[in-house]
């Protein structure tokens, strides 16, 4: 079983839609989350820890199910410049990260 | 504030050849990161610094790849010989600290073997 697994995408939504990308991972003591976004031919940026109680920014929702190990990122009111690979990714500790393979969101005009 | 710097962007070598690559992290960042990132996939691990020493190198492929940070600062990450499957984008991050902290990546290094 892969140490992180994410939905293999890619979604193509229209402006405005609420998409939601989810993750899972196979190690019960990782001890930290996080949602990384990558645009195309450019670096990871991290755009949001994901706590137990569940956390918003703004437009973007994640929550943790440590039961499940379950990871999920919500993304209300899409728009164009939400188009990016979001990469989930797993703290194994001492800030050793693993990252999934990302799932490819297209927000379509 | 700078951010992580990487050089060279770009570099095309035959396989077999040598490449190296260098990065500077964020000024105080204690904690140095190469990630190397295939096409199509999430950055995999190659080897974790905090300062001059090594945190994590189990997934470094140690008959061809080296890396070193011998003052605690900069780094370089070399290649020798590469094989066509190295071709990749190869990422250097820093952190300030070991607990959970962002990583900031530099642009990356992309890499093509022929």
């Amino acid at each position: 079983r892969k140490e992180v697994e994410q939905d293999p995408g890619p979604f193509n939504v229209p402006e405005g839609a609420t998409v939601a990308f989810n993750c899972t991972y196979s190690n019960s003591a990782s001890q930290s989350f996080f949602w990384y976004r990558q645009d195309c031919r450019k670096e990871p940026k991290l755009l949001m820890s994901v706590y137990s109680s569940g956390n918003e920014d703004g437009r973007f929702t994640a929550q943790l199910n440590r039961a499940s190990q379950y990871i999920s990122l919500l993304i209300r009111d899409s728009k164009l410049s939400d188009s990016a690979t979001y990469l989930c990714v797993v703290n194994r500790g001492a800030n050793n990260l693993f990252f999934g393979t990302g799932t490819r969101l297209t927000v379509i005009p | 504030e700078a951010g992580v710097a990487q050089s060279p962007r770009y570099k095309i070598i035959e396989k077999r050849q040598s490449v190296a690559f260098w990065c500077n992290p964020i000024s105080g960042h204690a904690t140095l990161y190469w990630y190397q990132q295939i096409l199509g996939q999430g950055p995999k691990l190659l080897i974790q610094f905090q300062n001059n020493g090594v945190v994590d190198d189990s997934q470094l492929p140690k008959d061809r790849f080296s890396a070193e940070r011998l003052k605690g600062v900069d780094s370089t990450l070399k290649i020798q010989p590469a094989k066509l499957e190295d071709s990749a984008v190869y990422l250097c991050a820093s952190s300030a600290g070991l607990a959970g902290v962002e990583l900031f990546f530099g642009e990356g290094s992309r890499l093509t073997v022929l």
